[in-house]
Order: structure tokens, then C-alpha cells, then sequence
């Protein structure tokens, strides 16, 4: 079993849903959440980190962690096409230097115009 | 430079041949870490460096797999005698302690 279990998708909304991606973890060690957005044939890029758990908006964006059912999420508000890409959430067990993040497999986004 | 760089974009190896894949990280960021993805996968830790000591290599799937950094700035990993197993795009990231991780573009690696 992966440490960290994400749906591959595809999820395809239309714009100006409000799209929910979700993760589950196993290692009750983790400590800092992140959401990456990887478009095509680019690395990924780091759009929300959180500790412990709660909730987290920047902007369209919610991070949500829920430390005691190991589950954590990302919604997106007023989706454009834009936010076309693959979503990775990650963990690591501590913010230092040497973590090495643990990613889950990502989960496939289309917004349709 | 701006960002983290990685060379070549692409790579296609005959099996068995050798490969050098390179990364130039952000100037300055003591950090640098190896990743590889697979296709539709997540990226998964191959190896960690600080400064120039390697301080982690328990990511890397065989002793086929080799990575530099000889003077704490530009990274080396080495592939030998390649497999089709081994295509995957190959990521760096490098980081300034607790600032966060950038990633490069990677190189896509085929082996035919």
C-alpha cells in the first residue's frame, strides 16, 4: 500500500465549478501538507502548504487537513481553463532542508470553456 | 540563474548505453534533490544532497544509478547501461533551507 493514496482521475468540470480534490494518507508522521500544480511537461510548482490540520485559502484556493481521518483537500472556486493540469498532493514528515516530500499520484484536472 | 535548470529537455538512449542527465539549481540553494516520475505516477525521492555531500541516496532503484555534485552547485545523475524501465522524466528541485522546493522542467528520458 503507497503512503499517499490520490484519485488519478480524469475530473473534467465545466468553468466556474467549484472542483474538490482529495488525498489519503497513511503515516500518522506527516506533518506538512502541499498541493502541486504540474502543467504539461513542466515540473511542479508549489500552490498551497499547510501544517497540521484545518483549513487554508489563498485566493480560489482551499487547503483542508484533516489529521484524525488522514485526509486532506484542495478545492478550487470559479475554476477557468487555466487551471487545466495535474494536481499532486504531498507530504513530509518534517520541514527542514533533508525532507524529502512524499507525492501522491496526482489527479488529472480539465475546465472546460 | 532564475529558476532551476535541467539538460537535456529530452534524451533517448539505446538499452545498455550510458546517460548523464544534468541539473543547475537556483545560485545559492544548498539543497538539491533527484526525483523520477513515471508515466501518470507521482514524482518518487531518488537522492538528497547538502551542499555537496550526498546525505540520502536511498531512493535509487539500483546500482546502476549514480549522482554528483562535486562542487555544491551543478548536480550529475548518471544512469549506466540503461533499461526501458528507466524512462521516466528525471526532476531536480533545490532549496534554501526552509523556503520551499523548486522543481525544474525535468528530462524525459526514453529508452528504446
Amino acid at each position: 500500500q503507497k503512503e499517499v493514496e490520490q484519485d488519478p482521475g480524469p475530473l473534467s468540470v465545466p468553468e466556474g465549478a467549484i472542483v474538490s480534490l482529495n488525498c489519503t494518507y497513511s503515516n500518522s508522521a506527516f506533518q506538512y501538507f502541499m498541493w502541486y500544480r504540474q502543467y504539461s511537461r513542466k515540473g511542479p510548482e508549489l500552490l498551497m502548504y499547510t501544517y497540521s490540520s484545518g483549513n487554508k485559502e489563498d485566493g480560489r484556493f482551499t487547503a483542508q487537513v484533516d489529521k484524525s481521518s488522514k485526509y486532506i483537500s484542495l478545492f478550487i472556486r470559479d475554476s477557468q481553463p487555466s487551471d487545466s493540469a495535474t494536481y499532486l498532493c504531498a507530504m513530509l514528515r518534517g520541514y527542514s532542508s533533508a525532507s524529502k516530500i512524499i507525492f501522491g499520484s496526482g489527479t488529472r484536472l480539465s475546465i472546460r470553456p | 540563474g532564475a529558476g532551476v535548470s535541467q539538460s537535456p529537455r529530452y534524451k533517448v538512449a539505446k538499452r545498455g548505453q550510458d546517460v548523464a542527465l544534468r541539473c543547475d539549481p537556483i545560485s545559492g540553494h544548498v539543497s538539491l534533490f533527484w526525483y523520477q516520475q513515471a508515466l501518470g505516477q507521482g514524482p518518487e525521492f531518488l537522492t538528497y544532497f547538502q551542499n555537496e555531500a550526498q546525505l540520502d541516496k536511498s531512493g535509487l532503484p539500483s546500482d546502476r544509478f549514480f549522482a554528483e555534485r562535486p562542487e555544491g552547485s551543478v548536480s550529475t545523475l548518471k544512469i549506466q547501461r540503461t533499461q526501458q524501465e528507466d524512462s521516466a522524466v528525471y526532476l531536480c528541485a533545490s532549496s534554501l533551507g526552509r523556503d520551499g522546493y523548486t522543481f525544474g522542467s525535468g528530462t524525459r528520458l526514453t529508452v528504446v
